[in-house]
């Protein structure tokens, strides 16, 4: 069964605004990470975030991480046309040596 | 530096066939990994492998069979492919060391008919 669930599965917005995707889990992790897909293609990291850490900055990337509500939350801000993807979150228990992916979120940007 | 290159993109098999998919990575990861994506499914782990000669299962390992006897190499097979195993299949790769960030392939679009 996979750790995280996120919501919105979709979500549709103009260019330039903001898009905000959460992730939330059920055990105690080592760490999250956020990964995007683009169509047809593999996944790549976005950022990283662990468990004693509470907020993490990448560019236009924020992420936020609440553990004792077991959940994660990704912004992006002022947002492109070439971030149209699919955002992942997947969780890294301590000493589990792999990630739990959740089912992603589909981000559409409207130009 | 290619990092994580996966071998074959396509394949169509019929049912009841084998095939081997082949992932290969020039970062000297130790750790390698094997998943499936289906539709609003995200990333299934199939098996993995936390160094050369050693593989462990993953959250889906029936039917499916891997090896590691060279440490950039991960081979997935298919010993009697079904049409459940229609997906797209997703290598990556991970340092010992480091970050814990997964490095990924293209991936290997697989149809069993």
């Amino acid at each position: 069964s996979q750790q995280g669930e996120e919501d919105p599965q979709a979500l549709s917005i103009q260019e330039g605004e903001n898009a905000t995707m959460n992730c939330s889990y059920k055990t105690s992790i080592n760490n999250l990470q956020w990964y995007r897909q683009n169509s047809g293609r593999g996944l790549v990291h976005l950022i990283l975030i662990r468990s004693n850490e509470r907020e993490k900055h990448s560019g236009r990337l924020r992420v936020t991480l609440d553990t004792s509500k077991k959940s994660s939350s990704l912004l992006i801000t002022a947002s492109r046309a070439a971030d149209t993807a699919s955002y992942f979150c997947a969780t890294d228990s301590l000493g589990a040596q792999k990630l739990v992916f959740g089912q992603g979120t589909r981000l559409t940007i409207n130009p | 530096n290619a990092g994580v290159t996966q071998t074959p993109k396509f394949r169509v098999l019929k049912t009841g066939q084998s095939m081997t998919l082949l992932c290969a990575q020039d970062m000297n990861h130790e750790y390698m990994y094997w998943y499936r994506q289906d539709p609003g499914m995200g990333l299934r782990l199939i098996h993995y492998s936390v160094g050369e000669g050693t593989t462990a299962k993953g959250e889906v390992p029936d039917g499916y069979n891997v090896s590691r006897l060279k440490k950039q190499n991960f081979l997935l097979g298919l010993e009697s492919a079904a049409p459940s195993q229609t997906s797209v299949y997703f290598c990556a790769s991970r340092s010992l060391a480091g970050s814990d960030t997964q490095y990924f392939g293209p991936g290997t679009r697989l149809t069993v008919l």
